[in-house]
């Protein structure tokens, strides 16, 4: 089964810093999913990241504020930018493998 | 578009009981479901998949759903609950080829001693 690396696991940043959540996939992939995950929510796909081309973005959610790099089929990153209280969240990224998607290990961020 | 449903917010058991988590879909392709489930302070773990090959289909720890596509349903159950199947268990619709996850609002088991 595929693993997948994400990090840091945990971060308390300042409001209007940027964060950028690396992930590392151990086979290759051609699409990465990243979502967000609100105190005692669900999860909601925030873009679909395609290796070579631009990521696709859903409804609400903007390059400006989510910038998204693909360099290649087995790792991505996802920057949060301008932070706000409001960006309190998990994130996750997520690969479609054979037996079902599987998903890196989160990253809790706190802004203060 | 699809959509999924998670009847209850919260479900409460005693160990020992059976559990039933309902989840219904609206898709409008012959979609792939899933079940995953995230313990506290834990990744997402998937607990099984249903892709149009058995209508019942088996996961891990003793799990399983079954596919109603004339109740569009996909509930999940396990015979017998045990203190560990704490968590949250989300119901997720996925289209097919490669896209994205539609999660449902997730469901808390609490099991009681």
């Amino acid at each position: 089964s595929a693993v997948i690396s994400q990090k840091p696991s945990r971060d308390i940043c300042q409001r209007g810093t940027s964060l950028t959540i690396q992930c590392q996939v151990d086979s290759q992939v051609t699409m990465m999913f990243w979502y967000r995950q609100q105190p005692g929510q669900s999860l909601t796909l925030i873009a679909t990241a395609n290796q070579g081309s631009e990521a696709t973005y859903e409804s609400g959610f903007v390059i400006d504020k989510f910038p998204i790099s693909r360099p290649n089929l087995t790792f991505s990153t996802l920057t949060v930018s301008n932070l706000s209280p409001e960006d309190s969240s998990i994130y996750l990224c997520s690969v479609e493998m054979d037996y079902g998607y599987t998903f890196g290990s989160g990253t809790r961020l706190t802004v203060v | 578009a699809q959509s999924v449903t998670q009847l209850d917010s919260h479900v409460s058991v005693s160990e020992g009981t059976p559990v039933l988590l309902r989840c219904n879909y609206s898709s409008s392709y012959s979609p792939s479901l899933f079940w995953y489930v995230q313990h506290p302070n834990k990744g997402l773990q998937l607990l099984l998949k249903y892709t149009s090959a058995a209508t019942l289909v088996k996961g891990i720890n003793g799990f399983e759903a079954e596919f109603k596509k004339s109740e569009t349903s996909f509930h999940l159950t396990k015979p017998s609950a045990h203190m560990s199947d704490a968590a949250e268990y989300f119901c997720v619709v996925s289209p097919g080829g490669r896209r994205a996850l539609t999660f449902g609002s997730g469901t808390r088991l609490q099991v009681q001693p």
